[in-house]
């Protein structure tokens, strides 16, 4: 298995809404990343999870909270988001110091 | 913050021409990669090369890299309109805590 899967593939949540992203891979990687994507702009980095562990938070606001139970799962729980959080979530994985991330499909979330 | 800047923000070219697009950073880094991005979904790792490489190949694509003037080149041969995506550079920089670090991407359109 070579791939990231992340779930769901769209959502829609209101700014009380509590709700979470889910990302899996069977790779074997031990690094796994948050990025977020705002339309024509380049993947902003987020969250990185070193061997089930949080190494790097972005000065991320805490209504964003990754939660790595596994080394093969991460997932971002979402509540009382914004309208301007609106964005393209996208999940990846490497081997720690690795070269190479694979990139989940994302999750296309609007805050409403 | 943008490690890359990337140049054309856009580029339009017929099936069968090559595309060429440039990526400037600013710190000593460790690798640069390429990714490909189709319509806003996940990125895909095209390429990648390391401070102590001036050129790679994979299949159509060639990749150069210029650590005195801190730039790469990506080239594409004998496009295709199924080469129509985003193109981001990023980099991998023991300045930027080894994150990966992107740039803001050139959108080619390839046309048939």
């Amino acid at each position: 298995d070579t791939e990231v899967t992340q779930t769901p593939k769209h959502l829609v949540m209101g700014m009380t809404n509590k709700k979470s992203l889910k990302c899996e891979q069977h790779m074997g990687h031990r690094a796994m990343y948050w990025y977020k994507q705002k339309a024509k702009k380049p993947p902003e980095l987020m969250f990185v999870y070193s061997y089930e562990k949080l190494s790097i938070n972005e000065s991320v606001p805490s209504r964003f909270s990754p939660e790595c139970p596994n080394s093969s799962l991460l997932n971002l729980h979402l509540h009382a988001l914004q309208p301007e959080d609106s964005a393209l979530y996208l999940c990846a994985s490497s081997q720690v110091g690795g070269d190479g991330y694979t990139f989940g499909s994302g999750t296309r979330l609007t805050v409403v | 913050s943008q490690q890359g800047e990337e140049d054309p923000q856009a580029l339009s070219i017929q099936e069968g021409e090559n595309a060429t697009m440039n990526c400037s950073y600013k710190t000593s880094i460790n690798n640069l990669q390429w990714y490909r991005q189709n319509s806003g979904r996940g990125l895909v790792h095209l390429i990648l090369i390391r401070s102590n490489e001036r050129e790679k190949h994979s299949g159509r694509l060639r990749v150069t890299l210029d650590t005195s003037k801190k730039s790469s080149s990506l080239l594409i041969t004998a496009s295709r309109a199924a080469d129509t995506a985003s193109y981001f550079c990023a980099t991998d920089a023991e300045a930027a805590g080894n994150k990966l670090t992107f740039g803001g991407g050139t959108r080619v359109l390839v046309k048939p």
